[in-house]
């Protein structure tokens, strides 16, 4: 049990482009999920929370009209990182909870590839 | 911030135990002490948490000390698939998890 889903696995795209990234839990409705940024060597930074139906919280630093967050149902959540840029190249892991744990439980990841 | 101190690399022997330990001597009664790993370019996975008992599950133990400020997590077998960084994080309730820099866990053949 407890398993997250990300689409693609990887993307390659333009600079200026958009590009939409999905989390789905596959076997729990998740009431809060999560997107993080992993860049090389480093460790994961957390870029915005989202509940189901809400509006997504951003962490600082993290422009909220260029991550697009959307969390419509209990089972998924996507980004969508608009214009995006050579510097936005990087690993984008989505986690997801629900129910009575506070447990997150994460996905494979996203590696975009911005040329 | 990250609230927890992890060595940043071990080594184990394939086939022993793995012992990783933690110091998070500012937590607080009501926090949770997790543990996740990344094995590379993957995504991490949950392993254990626990709060003030001992935890066993299938994967591994949990030993955390009586006053709580610090906790080993055991592999009892480790094998080649368990090298990957290792992330021991508190957290209470809604709080974010914050990952540092984790311990990079070598398991040599």
């Amino acid at each position: 049990g407890a398993v997250v889903s990300q689409h693609p696995s990887w993307v390659i795209c333009k600079s200026g482009t958009s590009v939409k990234i999905e989390c789905r839990s596959l076997d729990f409705q998740a009431t809060t999920m999560f997107w993080y940024r992993q860049f090389p060597k480093q460790s994961l930074m957390l870029m915005a929370t989202s509940n189901e139906g809400s509006k997504a919280t951003y962490e600082q630093g993290v422009e909220k009209d260029k991550f697009l967050i959307n969390h419509a149902s209990l089972t998924l959540s996507t980004l969508t990182v608009t214009s995006a840029h050579p510097e936005d190249s990087s690993f984008y892991i989505c986690s997801a909870k629900g129910g009575t744990t506070d447990t997150q439980y994460f996905g494979p990841g996203t590696r975009l590839t911005v040329l | 911030d990250a609230k927890t101190t992890q060595p940043p690399s071990m080594d184990c022997a394939e086939g022993r135990a793995a012992n990783l330990p933690c110091n998070h001597s500012t937590i607080s009664g009501n926090e949770y002490v997790y543990w996740y790993r990344q094995i590379h370019s993957q995504g991490p996975q949950y392993i254990i948490h626990g709060l003030k008992n001992n935890e066993t599950n299938e994967m591994a133990s949990l030993i955390i000390t009586e006053d709580r400020k610090s906790s080993t997590l055991i592999l009892p077998h480790a094998t080649l698939r368990d090298t990957a960084v290792y992330y021991c994080i508190v957290l209470q309730g809604a709080q974010k998890l914050v990952f540092g820099q984790g311990t990079r866990l070598t398991i040599n053949p």
